[in-house]
């Protein structure tokens, strides 16, 4: 069974671009996650999507930040204008159940860097 | 304060040495924890949850203690492919929803 997927691997833009990542959840699973690593700080939640719903987008850091979920598979996560502070490295998870004893699996992330 | 807070190491240890790592947390009403461990550029995998009862799991040992707001991870025997970060992670009660807080980790390097 495939993993979680993500593209691109890496992606390098400047300061004022648009950058769109994406993720492809395991087969079957409702539940996605966004997560992000910016350097020398922890991982940090951004958004969590049952389905195509939005279920909670706390902790997205501001609006330039957009995520969907069209048809409830893939999910998208869009940066308009990109910032140099977006830097990082930016995971999507998903796990069959929205219940913590459900594990969720992580995809290898996706590492932007705004110059 | 940090919402789960670690010890960043890096704990440099040899082949076959015990090695502990501690965690606190906190948010009081969280429900969940857990144990992952990412590799040099990689994603993270759940290593095992914690349970208030504590867990084994080989040569991995997990405690909880919701009183002090505090969770470990014992190692026995380290192996070379021990050598990663480990995350404590909590995910706190928010309508039932499971998002996870992570702490930033502590790294392990197993020398031979």
């Amino acid at each position: 069974e495939a993993g979680v997927t993500q593209f691109p691997s890496h992606s390098v833009i400047e300061k004022g671009q648009t950058v769109t990542l994406r993720c492809d959840p395991i087969s079957g699973h409702d539940n996605l996650y966004w997560y992000r690593r910016v350097m020398g700080k922890e991982i940090k939640f951004l958004l969590h999507f049952v389905k195509e719903s939005k279920q909670d987008e706390s902790g997205m850091p501001n609006n330039r930040f957009l995520a969907e979920r069209t048809g409830g598979t893939y999910s998208t996560l869009k940066v308009q204008p990109a910032e140099l502070e977006d830097s990082g490295v930016y995971f999507c998870a998903s796990s069959q159940d929205w219940r913590a004893t459900y594990e969720q699996y992580f995809g290898p992330g996706t590492r932007l860097t705004v110059t | 304060r940090k919402e789960v807070e670690q010890d960043p190491g890096p704990f440099n240890v040899p082949e076959g040495a015990t090695v502990a790592f501690n965690c606190t947390y906190s948010n009081s009403a969280s429900q969940s924890f857990f144990w992952y461990r990412q590799d040099c550029r990689k994603e993270p995998k759940l290593l095992m949850s914690v349970y208030s009862s504590g867990n084994e799991d080989g040569r991995f040992t997990a405690q909880l203690n919701r009183a002090s707001q505090y969770i470990s991870l014992l190692i026995r025997d380290s192996k070379l492919s021990d050598s990663a970060t480990y995350l404590c992670v909590v995910s706190p009660f928010s309508g039932g929803y499971n998002k996870l807080i992570f702490g930033a980790g502590t790294r392990l390097a197993v020398h031979p």
